[in-house]
């Protein structure tokens, strides 16, 4: 099994733009969340899916985020315009059973704006 | 409102020494409790889970306790290995979609 994948693994941009991060759960898994983490806030649930529904969003900081799961295979979290203090590593994670399943993160997307 | 807590923030011990790294929360209404680790600049890695009904995990040199009623697991780490350093991360589910994470402890073992 591949694992959660995420990409791009690493990305620079500048103020303003666009940028937008990917993830495919694990096969079967019917649960996906997006997380954020920095030094100062630790680790953030932003949006949960379950069985590509978004069921909690309630962690997404601002209107300029932005998450999709078109299906069970493939997600997206957008951020538009991107600002300075949104650089952080973003994770997703994917489990079986929703929030009491044992959750399988992903290697993260380490996003700088500068 | 559910706070986790780990102490110490970072430890260093030398290898071979067994350790524990201790997770408290505040709710005792949990549904489980799940270690991770990770690596600097790597995602994390699920260690063990342990369900609100189960007292204890095993795997390999690792074992989780979870004692629900004083809101408190603890990480035990046998005969310690430079391999094991990391940051050890403890998370509680509590209902509600949310997964709470404490800060970490930061472990370091000296060859």
């Amino acid at each position: 099994d591949a694992g959660v994948i995420q990409s791009p693994r690493h990305e620079v941009t500048e103020m303003g733009q666009e940028v937008t991060l990917r993830c495919k759960p694990i096969s079967g898994h019917n649960s996906l969340f997006w997380y954020r983490q920095t030094m100062m806030r630790g680790l953030e649930l932003l949006i949960y899916f379950n069985n590509n529904v978004p069921i909690d969003d309630s962690g997404m900081p601002e209107d300029r985020f932005s998450a999709k799961m078109p299906n069970a295979s493939f997600s997206t979290l957008k951020i538009q315009p991107s600002e300075p203090r949104d650089s952080a590593v973003y994770f997703c994670a994917s489990s079986i059973a929703g929030g009491p399943g044992e959750q399988f993160f992903g290697p993260g997307t380490r996003l700088t704006v500068l | 409102k559910q706070e986790v807590t780990q102490i110490p923030a970072a430890l260093s011990v030398p290898e071979g020494e067994n350790l524990v790294l201790n997770c408290s929360f505040t709710d005792s209404a949990i549904y489980n409790l799940q270690w991770f680790r990770q690596d600097p600049g790597k995602g994390l890695t699920s260690l063990l889970l342990i369900q609100s009904s189960q007292r204890e995990q095993t795997s390999g040199r690792l074992n989780a306790s979870l004692d629900k009623s004083s809101g408190r697991s603890t990480l035990y780490i046998a005969a310690s290995q430079p391999g094991d350093s990391a940051t050890y991360l403890c998370a509680v589910y509590t209902g509600g979609f949310k997964t709470i994470f404490g800060a970490g402890t930061r472990l370091f073992v000296k060859a």
